[in-house]
């Protein structure tokens, strides 16, 4: 089981706000960086450290961590962001790294 | 821009040995603090972490793979190589290989290659 707990599916209007979760005690210590990964395509960081956006990504998408559980948040979801979401961080020892187990988000 | 790109057999047969290379473009694999890792997708499933090797040549791995994972890298082919031992159907999945500044954070990735573990 992974030690980083996202919910399997979310769905958001076009044009609305949605947050993705993801949980872990590791997340107390460690941020979370974020992927996105289309359909056939390898994953694309979206969101890393504090909340920075590597160069390209759009400024919709944005990071934020309290206690033990990071968050995506994509405002103004567009058609193009629908995809699966992966949070990744240090697992609980820090040695290692561990995904949450994905989200995929609907953009209806 | 650096880019990186997964290669190795496509098919290996239960209990044998998987070897993958990943070669990297556009930038040399022993400049800069760099972590190269791999990671894997089995069909249909999430994203698993297989290890990484820094630039300095220090290796960490999945706990629940470590008996059987060896990161290597050759820097006079500019490449970074994983071997998995013993390998069975459940190690069926796309392998990817990544580059990231600091670990967890991979801004470059290979395209994937799918290996299938079967007789």
């Amino acid at each position: 089981s992974s030690e980083l707990t996202q919910d399997p599916a979310v769905s958001v209007a076009l044009g609305q706000t949605v947050r993705i979760t993801c949980q872990g005690d590791s997340l107390r210590s460690y941020y979370a960086s974020w992927y996105q990964q289309k359909p056939g395509q390898a994953p694309v960081l979206v969101i890393y450290g504090k909340n920075n956006r590597p160069s390209g990504i759009p400024d919709r998408f944005s990071g934020s961590s309290s206690g033990n559980t990071a968050s995506l948040t994509i405002t103004g979801a567009q058609a193009e962001d629908e995809a699966d979401y992966y949070c990744n961080s240090r697992d609980s020892s820090g040695n290692s790294e561990v995904f949450g187990g994905g989200t995929k988000l609907t953009v209806l | 821009q650096v880019q990186l790109q997964e290669s190795g057999p496509g098919l290996v047969k239960p209990s044998q040995t998987l070897s993958l290379t990943c070669t990297v473009s556009g930038g040399s694999i022993s400049s800069g603090s760099y972590y190269w890792s791999w990671i894997r997708q089995p069909a249909g499933k999430g994203l698993e972490w297989i290890g990484r090797i820094y630039t300095s040549g220090s290796t960490n791995y999945n706990p629940s793979l470590k008996s059987r994972v060896t990161i290597s890298v050759d820097t006079s082919k500019n490449q970074f190589s994983l071997k998995l031992s013993s390998v069975t159907a459940a190690d069926t999945a796309v392998y990817y290989c990544a580059r990231a500044h600091s670990p967890g954070i991979a801004s470059h990735w290979g395209q994937g290659t799918l290996v299938t573990v079967s007789s």
